[in-house]
């Protein structure tokens, strides 16, 4: 079965950075593609971008491309999403998936973001 | 850009109540449809994908249908525990577009 955990909760000042990390287990990360989501306080799902350790292949988001990179280590398992330059409107819940195909079908469980002074 | 609708924004239904929801694309996106539901404070969970295939081990109450621009998700027999917020989701080449979301509420 195929885990994605999650960092915990980061609060972070305004102008600063935060990186999230996503250990896989259970699958085959190496060949896999990750996507980062973000999910504001009561709004939607807004995609960030993806990342797919096989290949080196980095998608960002036009949103987000000047200040997002995602990482992989491949020893262990785990992406990260670095987020820089941070704002008030970058409160909010940071998730990471599997794609697999045109399935996105595991899940983090989350990690809030607060940006606060 | 794809871009994706839901209708409607929200609704509330009784138990047992059939639910529809309805999510148009902006272009043709063939069967590129997921539907995912999210409870307060989780992740959200693949139901549908590939705008009609069930997900391993969701109850067979939940289904979908569509191609092209227009699709629907349904609910034959709503419960209790399917209270929560509701996505259509594709693709724009790379980039993953979802819709804005449909609340289910019980009555």
């Amino acid at each position: 079965q195929v885990q994605l955990v999650q960092s915990g909760a980061e609060v972070r000042e305004p102008g600063s950075s935060v990186k999230v990390s996503c250990k896989a287990s259970g699958g085959t990360f190496i060949s896999s593609a990750f996507i980062w989501v973000r999910q504001a306080p009561g709004q939607g799902l807004q995609w960030m971008g993806r990342i797919v350790p096989l290949l080196n292949v980095l998608n960002y988001a036009q949103k987000f491309q000047d200040r997002v990179t995602f990482t992989a280590d491949k020893g262990t398992s785990t992406t990260y999403m670095e987020l820089s330059r941070l704002t008030s409107d970058d409160t909010a819940v940071y998730y990471c998936a599997r794609r697999t195909g045109y399935k996105i079908d595991y899940w983090g469980q989350g990690t809030l973001v607060t940006v606060s002074s | 850009d794809i871009q994706m609708t839901q209708s409607p924004s929200s609704l509330s239904a009784s138990v047992g109540d059939r639910v529809t929801i309805t999510c148009q694309a902006s272009q043709d996106i063939s069967n590129y449809v997921n539907w995912f539901q999210q409870k307060p404070g989780r992740a959200p969970k693949l139901l549908i994908y590939d705008a009609s295939t069930l997900e391993t081990g969701v109850p067979s109450r939940f289904s979908g249908s569509g191609y092209g621009t227009d699709f629907t998700f349904t609910i034959s027999s709503l419960q209790a525990e399917d209270i929560g917020t509701y996505y259509c989701q594709s693709y724009d080449n790379v980039a993953v577009i979802f819709g804005p979301g449909t609340r289910v509420e019980t009555k």
